[in-house]
């Protein structure tokens, strides 16, 4: 299955770890990509290729993989990284698939 | 650094075809290497990607899409564009293009994103 799932909703306190995780049977064999949503706005690419970080995206952001799940960390959370956060990876032809998408809410 | 904008009809009725384009600036759509993509996400909802073209004219589409959608480019105006069927109020969404840089397909520029309605 080329599924992808993300918890609904994760919160933490500013200043702590934020973990999201994202399952899929086919991650083991393919990339993970993360994005962040802010309302209103576009997703922007935050992890590729599993743990790359893209120029002018802060080091808190770190990715890592192992097995069928990936995660995405976010280290001493700001407010301002309250947004909805999407997994996202490819299938074996090539198709696009993404997670269903986690809130994250910075108290 | 590349620029992507959306422009089409904002309100379709059922049963219409939906129309976008995707005009590109700051780079060259018929460059290889590049894959042009649709990306929708309904009010509320999460992402879903309808599917890409290439420089080449050759396309991957989503599955669940593939028998609605048609993508293609025009190298002239260095745009690309989206027509998708048969459209019915779950075809609702905001509709982003975007660019992937990887024929692992992955978006690090999307366009700001345009808003269709289809109303019943």
């Amino acid at each position: 299955s080329s599924e992808l799932t993300q918890p609904p909703s994760v919160s933490v306190s500013p200043g702590q770890t934020a973990r999201i995780t994202c399952s899929g049977d086919a991650l083991p064999r393919q990339y993970t990509y993360w994005y962040q949503q802010k309302p209103g706005q576009a997703p922007v690419l935050v992890i590729y290729k599993d743990t790359e970080r893209p120029s002018g995206i802060p080091e808190r952001f770190s990715g890592s993989s192992s097995g069928t799940t990936a995660t995405l960390t976010i280290s001493g959370v700001p407010p301002e990284d309250e947004a909805d956060y999407y997994c996202q990876s490819t299938d074996s032809s090539g198709a696009v698939v993404f997670g269903g998408g986690t809130k994250l809410t910075v108290l | 650094q590349v620029q992507l904008q959306e422009s089409g009809p904002g309100l379709l009725k059922a049963s219409e075809t939906l129309s976008l384009t995707c005009s590109v600036s700051g780079g060259s759509v018929d460059r290889p290497n590049y894959y042009w993509s649709w990306v929708r996400q309904p009010p509320g909802k999460g992402l879903e990607w309808i599917g890409y073209v290439y420089y080449t004219g050759s396309t991957n589409y989503n599955p669940s899409l593939k028998s609605r959608v048609t993508m293609s480019m025009d190298t002239s105006k260095n745009q690309f564009s989206l027509k998708l069927t048969s459209v019915t109020a779950a075809d609702t969404a905001t509709y982003y293009c975007a660019r992937s840089m990887s024929v692992v397909v992955n978006f690090e520029s999307w366009g700001q994103g345009s808003l269709v309605t289809v109303s019943s």
